[in-house]
């Protein structure tokens, strides 16, 4: 089983249309988690990042953890054809190590 | 945007060539990685270092070699590559003062061994 969990889609979504993205995990012992934007040709690069459980909310975006479900979200508002992008979620914090372990990615498409 | 840069972009070579992919951070960040990534899949840990003389083998089993001899510099070599080294290879680095930190990444060098 992979520690990690993501939908690799591809999901396609009407421009403003509200966007959920999602991993489940199963390592309990996962502290930190991160949302990557990975746009085609280019490296990952992070756009949500969250300790521990709970909310945050940085403009358009959302990201929630739930520890107890293993099971973090990632919402986009008002969704723009520039987000077009693969999202990535991230791990890492476990065993006192600096490993980040990451889903397969989302590939999602607005359509204007 | 982040500083830390990797060479060559794109490159096509022939099997039992020798390559070295160059990864380089201005950031003075102590810790790197390499990432292989291909389609669908997730980023595997292939090789990281946690500082100047200090190497390890990642999750994934590579058949490449990495060194860590100035703290900006993290170059990753092949010694005879193979159609199945084709991938996208991504060098990231952190600060990581507590267990983690944001995690930087190069564009990638993408490898077609034919």
């Amino acid at each position: 089983q992979k520690e990690v969990e993501q939908d690799p889609g591809p999901l396609s979504v009407p421009e403003g249309a509200i966007v959920s993205l999602n991993c489940t995990y199963s390592n309990s012992a996962f502290q930190y988690f991160m949302w990557y934007r990975q746009y085609s040709r280019k490296g990952p690069e992070l756009l949500m990042y969250t300790y521990s459980s709970g909310n945050k909310e940085d403009g358009r975006f959302t990201a929630q953890v739930d520890k107890s479900s293993k099971y973090i979200s990632l919402f986009i508002r008002d969704s723009q054809p520039s987000d077009s992008a693969t999202y990535l979620c991230a791990m890492s914090g476990a065993s006192g190590t600096y490993k980040y372990i990451f889903g397969t990615g989302t590939r999602l498409k607005v359509l204007a | 945007e982040a500083d830390i840069y990797q060479t060559p972009r794109y490159l096509v070579i022939g099997t039992g060539k020798k390559i070295t992919l160059e990864c380089s951070q201005t950031m003075g960040h102590d810790k790197m990685y390499w990432y292989q990534q291909d389609p669908g899949m997730e980023l595997h840990l292939i090789h990281y270092s946690y500082g100047v003389n200090s190497t390890e083998k990642g999750d994934l089993s590579s058949e490449s070699t990495v060194s860590r001899i100035r703290t900006e510099h993290f170059p990753l070599t092949l010694e005879s590559a193979r159609p199945s080294h084709t991938s996208q290879y991504l060098c990231a680095s952190t600060e990581g003062v507590t267990y983690t930190g944001e995690l930087f990444f190069g564009e990638g060098s993408r490898l077609t061994v034919l």
